[in-house]
């Protein structure tokens, strides 16, 4: 079973700064979704990557998909208290069991 | 009412209890989905419906059982519950069993004592 890596698994930062986070993979890829759990909901979709070195933006939110498509980041500008949650990347597994496969998770606090 | 609706959002139970989680979606998937959510973990997939029909059971013990009347309904009902399984259960949907995007419901807070 494929398995993801996500990094930093907790984050906290003052509001107006900025920050990335990862998602990595030994496995490529087929297709990546980044979901955001904010405190006390549930995942929320935010984007889907598919094509190798894609970028995909959401307002202040910047989701790169690596080349190789074995990695994937987010980025946020100018953090604001309400990107708190947790970042979630998800992928179909290619170990064949036709899964999905969760990171563990990124914790984002943005104090204000 | 849209989206994936999750009763109850809170509930503490004892080890001797039954009880039941509720999960509708208005959203006319045919894959629905329990998932559990516990701290420094993965999100662990427990069981899948397409088409109300069961097509996952991830080794779950048998104190968790599933039921999905229909479509738009799905339940899972607890007994005999260890403190383990505290945790955030999330009921999903989503248009097709894979590669769509789920939609979660609020999840239930569940506490075992």
């Amino acid at each position: 079973t494929q398995l993801l890596e996500q990094s930093p698994q907790f984050l906290s930062i003052q509001e107006g700064e900025n920050l990335t986070v990862y998602c990595n993979s030994s496995s490529v890829f087929s297709s990546l979704q980044w979901y955001r759990q904010e405190p006390g909901e549930g995942p929320v979709l935010l984007v889907t990557v598919v094509t190798g070195g894609e970028v995909k933006k959401l307002k202040r939110l910047t989701f790169q998909f690596g080349d190789a498509r074995k990695d994937s980041s987010l980025h946020i500008t100018a953090a604001q208290p309400g990107d708190t949650g947790l970042y979630l990347c998800v992928s179909l597994d290619q170990g064949g069991s036709e899964k999905l496969v969760f990171g563990k998770g990124t914790k984002l606090t943005v104090n204000p | 009412e849209t989206g994936v609706t999750q009763t109850p959002r809170h509930l503490v139970m004892g080890m001797t209890n039954k009880k039941s989680l509720k999960c509708e979606q208005h959203l006319g998937h045919n894959a629905m989905y329990w998932y559990k959510q516990s701290a420094k973990k993965p999100l662990e997939l427990m069981f899948v419906y397409s088409l109300e029909e069961r097509v996952e059971n991830n080794s779950v013990p048998s104190r968790f059982s599933p039921e999905c009347p229909n479509s738009s309904h799905l339940f899972l009902h607890l007994h005999t519950l260890q403190p383990e399984d505290s945790a955030l259960y999330l009921c999903a949907s989503s248009q097709d069993r894979y590669n769509s995007p789920l939609h979660f419901g609020n999840g239930t807070r569940l506490t075992v004592t």
